[in-house]
Order: structure tokens, then C-alpha cells, then sequence
């Protein structure tokens, strides 16, 4: 267990719907980082915040937003859903912004099936 | 931009012994992880190798070399629930210091 917390476990919905995911980081951890995993694609960085800050952003979708809390929790928005957003979503989180020698740990992730 | 290739599927026998390699193309190179994934969970983190040379962790080793951009994992004593796959990701140097993740390598740990 990584003390990084995400739910929904599952989530299934129709195509064009919006839905929404959670993620609590590790007790101490102020970076928080989405991931997106499907079969075909391996692990992709989506967005990362810190301190309640976005800091980074990879290949996130403009359908797509996130943001942090003041308690540190993180939701991952995703909307106008299409068949190929199902994957799985992960979220880490790590200590830092930006040290060198910065870890990430990972939640249990969300399923997402979109139909 | 980052490269980073891995096996796509290993194969190998309880007991004995597997290295998975990674090599990698990187602009500005700031250290390299090893992460454990079983289907359908979360990726686990297995080591961490920013300087050349071999780190060992129980079972398991990683080995780097920067100059020719390679990196293994070792796995000894081989267990069926090493039955995963196993990430390679790279940070490289400047910048928000986000690891890349190679694709993964499947190793199967059959009786």
C-alpha cells in the first residue's frame, strides 16, 4: 500500500458524458501527478500539480482538466467523453516539485470504461 | 524529446534468473527508475539509479550506465508472483523533472 488514495475503483458511462476522479496523496506529499494507461499506449503523464499549483503538463486533452486543493487532494476531470478515453487513470504523488532525487508513488488507480 | 526501449516480453523459469534491459536516448539525463506492475494495479517503485553501477536491493539489482545509455534489472531466485511487468522511466535534467515511461516488459515466471 503507498498511502496514495484514488477513487472511484471502476467507473463505466456513455460516450459525451463527464465524469470525475480522486486522488488523495501521501500524508507529507505536496506534488500530485495524473497518468493515464491504456493497452496500446503505456503509462502517459497527463498533468502534474504542487502546492495547489499546476506545475507541468504532458499530453492532456483540452476535454480534460484537473486541479489541487488547499488540503492537497487532487480531482482529474474528464469530459465529452469518447470510447478511447477508457483506460486506467493513475495518480502519484511524490514530496517534491522538481528534486533530483524525487520518487513517485502510485495509487490503485481508476477504470474507466466509456461505452 | 525521450526514448526508451524495453523487451516487450520475457519469459523465464521459478528459481532462476532474468535481466530485463532498458536502453535509452535522453537530452540531459537526471536518473532512472525501475517499477513493478502486476495487471490491473498500480506500478510499484523497485529502485532508483542515477550513478553508474550496480544497485542491489534483496533480490533484485539495477545497473546502470550513462555513457551508453543502458540500464538492467536483475531478478534472482525467480517466484511466480515476479509474474509482471516492469517499467523503465527516465528523467531527464532541466525542466519540471517528470520521468518518461518506457512501454513496459511482461515477464511470464512459469513452474
Amino acid at each position: 500500500d503507498s498511502g496514495v488514495t484514488q477513487t472511484p475503483k471502476h467507473l463505466i458511462t456513455a460516450t459525451g458524458q463527464r465524469v470525475t476522479l480522486r486522488c488523495s496523496p501521501r500524508s507529507g506529499d505536496l506534488s500530485v501527478y495524473w497518468y493515464q494507461q491504456s493497452l496500446d499506449q503505456g503509462l502517459q503523464f497527463l498533468i502534474q500539480y504542487y502546492n495547489g499549483e499546476e506545475r507541468a503538463k504532458g499530453n492532456i486533452l483540452e476535454r480534460f482538466s484537473a486541479q489541487q486543493f488547499p488540503d492537497l487532494h487532487s480531482e482529474l476531470n474528464l469530459s465529452s467523453l469518447e470510447l478511447g478515453d477508457s483506460a486506467l487513470y493513475f495518480c502519484a504523488s511524490s514530496v517534491a516539485s522538481s528534486a533530483r532525487t524525487d520518487t513517485q508513488y502510485f495509487g490503485p488507480g481508476t477504470r474507466l470504461t466509456v461505452l | 524529446g525521450q526514448n526508451i526501449d524495453q523487451p516487450t516480453e520475457m519469459t523465464a523459469t521459478e528459481g532462476a534468473i532474468v535481466q530485463i534491459n532498458c536502453t535509452y536516448q535522453t537530452s540531459g539525463f537526471n536518473g532512472l527508475f525501475w517499477y513493478q506492475q502486476h495487471a490491473g494495479e498500480a506500478p510499484t517503485f523497485l529502485s532508483y539509479n542515477v550513478l553508474d553501477g550496480l544497485e542491489e536491493k534483496g533480490r533484485f539489482s539495477s545497473f546502470l550506465s550513462r555513457s551508453k545509455g543502458y540500464s538492467y534489472l536483475l531478478l534472482k531466485e525467480l517466484q511466480m508472483k515476479d509474474s509482471a511487468s516492469y517499467l523503465c522511466a527516465v528523467r531527464a535534467s532541466g525542466g519540471s523533472y517528470i520521468p518518461t515511461f518506457g512501454r513496459g516488459t511482461s515477464l511470464i515466471v512459469h513452474p
